[in-house]
């Protein structure tokens, strides 16, 4: 089975430009959540998407947005890109987190990306 | 809300010997608590996990863990580690019932041969 594919692996911007990543969960997966990994903040939750919806938010400007297609792949935007963008973008799919109220269920389980390392100069 | 501290932003250690990864959560609802390793310039995967039940969750690699529930702790122990240990080590929490994970800052584990 494939695992979780982003691309691209790397990308270099410009301030003030907009930027779309992408996400291929693994088959099967329908949720897919997004982290930005930085070396001073670690990791933080952007939003989680399940069966085209937004389902969790996390604390980022309203310039950070995505989008769940129908086959479970996800994008990311980012527009009017600042320096302080610049990360690594990581995502994530897991079969149903909803489903992670069983205690005993295995759904909590995130798959995660290789990343998209985003650089704004 | 979650939230969770690692200690040690980086820990240094000679080959064969034994190290500890210190993490401490804070919540106001019973919680999941995980372990991710992320290697070099790839994404995390799971080291282990704990759910309920007992305390020791043993994980890949050689990797344990146990859960205090008094200490609000979730260290991460291995008895000898190997250069191939070398990576970032993540905690998370989670509060269950689809909410998301809550990951700690990270600890940079060092083996030193």
């Amino acid at each position: 089975k494939a695992g979780v594919t982003q691309t691209p692996r790397y990308l270099i911007k410009t301030r003030g430009q907009q930027v779309t990543l992408s996400c291929s969960p693994i088959s099967g997966h329908r949720s897919v959540s997004w982290y930005q990994q930085t070396p001073g903040q670690g990791l933080q939750f952007l939003f989680e998407y399940f069966s085209e919806t937004q389902r969790n938010k996390g604390n980022f400007p309203g310039r950070f947005s995505g989008r769940q297609f129908s086959n479970s792949r996800s994008e990311m935007n980012v527009s009017t890109l600042e320096l302080g963008d610049s990360a690594l973008y990581l995502c994530a799919s897991s079969l149903d987190r909803v489903k992670a109220a069983n205690p005993r269920a295995s759904n909590e389980k995130l798959f995660f990306g290789s990343g998209t390392q985003l650089s704004v100069l | 809300a979650q939230s969770v501290t690692q200690l040690d932003s980086q820990v240094p250690v000679f080959e064969e010997a034994p190290v500890e990864l210190r993490c401490n959560y804070s919540s106001s609802v019973s919680v999941y608590l995980f372990w991710y390793v992320q290697y070099p310039n790839q994404g995390l995967q799971l080291l282990l996990k704990y759910l309920s039940g007992s305390t020791l969750v043993k994980g890949i690699n050689g990797f344990e863990a146990e859960f205090n529930k008094s200490q609000t702790s979730f260290h991460l122990r291995k008895p000898s580690v190997h250069i191939s240990d070398t990576a970032e080590y993540f905690c998370a929490v989670s509060a269950g019932g689809g909410t998301p994970l809550v990951f700690g800052k990270g600890t940079r584990l060092s083996v030193i041969a």
